[in-house]
């Protein structure tokens, strides 16, 4: 069982709508949970980062974590095509541990 | 304040011949970290490096692969002697000594074995 399971998708939605990225694990020693984003050809990029369960929003994006559950999510509102990327969840305990990516398409 | 920088953007190394990395991680950061992406696969951490010191390694492959960020200069991810199974993007990242969980990717170098 890989330590971080992300669905890799792709996920084709129009533009305006809610996404909704996933991300489960099984380290519970896991401390920081990091969203990043990736276009095509280029390196990742950071979004989000949470330490503790909860919600944390920025603009357009809400990063949620569980611990409980060892679920994390980032929900994309008002989705635009600028969005189109592979989105990587991110979890550190020592070294960062990715998950395999999300490959999301916003069509206008 | 430039970005975390990489070069070459693009490798190309016959079977047998050595690959070398560079990263020039942005001003301030003293922590380097390379990490390798396979198609269709997710990011692979590979080693961990602050100035003089490898702090931890244990994602690199243990034969043909080095790695080093000396006192002055760029980072260096070495592999000796590539095989195909070697044809990547390679990734580096840095970060600020105070905020290790931030870290900041460079635009990689896509490493091609013929």
């Amino acid at each position: 069982q890989k330590e971080v399971e992300q669905d890799p998708g792709p996920l084709s939605v129009p533009e305006g709508a809610i996404v909704s990225l996933n991300c489960t694990y099984s380290n519970s020693a896991f401390q920081y949970f990091m969203w990043y984003r990736q276009y095509s050809r280029k390196g990742p990029e950071l979004l989000m980062y949470t330490y503790s369960s909860g919600n944390k929003e920025d603009g357009r994006f809400t990063a949620q974590v569980d611990k409980s559950s060892k679920y994390i999510s980032l929900f994309i509102r008002d989705s635009q095509p600028s969005d189109s990327a592979t989105y990587l969840c991110a979890m550190k305990h020592g070294k960062l541990t990715f998950g395999q990516g999300t490959i999301l398409t916003v069509h206008p | 304040n430039a970005g975390v920088m990489q070069n070459p953007r693009h490798l190309v190394r016959r079977r047998g011949q050595e690959a070398r990395l560079r990263c020039s991680p942005m001003k301030g950061h003293s922590h380097v970290y390379w990490y390798r992406q396979l198609p269709e696969e997710g990011l692979k951490f590979m080693v961990y490096l602050q100035k003089e010191n490898i702090i931890d390694e244990s994602g690199m492959p243990k034969e043909r692969f080095s790695a080093e960020f000396p006192k002055e200069g760029p980072s260096i991810l070495r592999i000796q002697q590539v095989v195909r199974g070697d044809s990547a993007a390679y990734f580096c990242a840095s970060s600020p000594p105070d905020t290790v969980y931030e870290q900041y990717f460079g635009p990689g170098t896509r490493l091609t074995v013929t």
